[in-house]
């Protein structure tokens, strides 16, 4: 069963410090893998999608990393803000020869307080 | 990104009536859109694909007689939750495939309060 865990559950930090983020998967075959920022009551919006050649990608202060061979992926926030408090999902897509929705497999996201 | 906008944002209606969502994809023909359900601190969960001119997919435990899904054109998807019951109050959120088909963009959700 594929399957997306995310660790911690929850989280919170002071304004300005570093926080790492954790996702383990078991989806397969592995075709990418997704990190989302969901603002309360909000739809999420995409922060980083990576494929299975890509070890780390970027997206301003956000850098999410990925290990194929051990299915892990870590979602890191450098100098982080007060608006960075939000739900991040990480959602891995499996390789089907239909695509869409049904290859997604959402983790259940990290919930990141930013204190001041 | 494509922009998807969700209408209305937020309802609250009466045990046994019927509430319609609208998804609109404002700047992108989406041959498929797809609806989730979201309660409190938990993942997005897949309720089914609407599909632009046939019958939506919906998936296991998911009645398609109370949730009806109609995708007349190619911007415009629409999720009535028909005989709304408390359990129904839930965030719901819609969302479009890209052409390269992997990648989705989320609208905003509408949050539904059933008293």
């Amino acid at each position: 069963k594929n399957q997306v865990e995310q660790s911690p559950q929850s989280l919170i930090i002071l304004e300005g410090k570093n926080c790492t983020l954790q996702c383990n998967y078991t989806v397969s075959p592995f075709s990418n893998l997704r990190w989302y920022k969901q603002d309360t009551g909000r739809g999420p919006v995409s922060l980083t999608i990576m494929t299975f050649s890509e070890n780390t990608k970027s997206n301003g202060r956000y850098t999410a990393t990925l290990d194929a061979d051990t299915k892990q992926s870590s979602l890191h926030i450098t100098a982080s803000q007060l608006s960075d408090s939000a739900s991040y999902i990480c959602v891995v897509s499996a390789v089907y020869s239909g695509g869409g929705a049904d290859g997604l497999t959402f983790g259940k996201g990290t919930h990141l307080i930013i204190q001041p | 990104g494509a922009v998807v906008s969700q209408h209305p944002s937020w309802v609250i209606c009466k045990s046994g009536t019927s509430v319609k969502i609208e998804c609109r994809s404002l700047d992108f023909q989406a041959t498929t859109m797809f609806w989730y359900r979201q309660f409190p601190k938990q993942s997005l969960m897949l309720m089914a694909t609407s599909n632009e001119g046939s019958k939506a997919t919906y998936e296991q435990g998911v009645e398609k007689d109370k949730f009806l899904i109609n995708h007349a054109s190619l911007t415009l998807s629409t999720l009535t939750v028909t005989s709304a019951h408390p359990e129904d109050s839930s965030f719901y959120i819609c969302s479009i495939a890209a052409p390269s088909y992997n990648e989705q963009f989320f609208g905003p959700g509408t949050r539904l309060t059933v008293l």
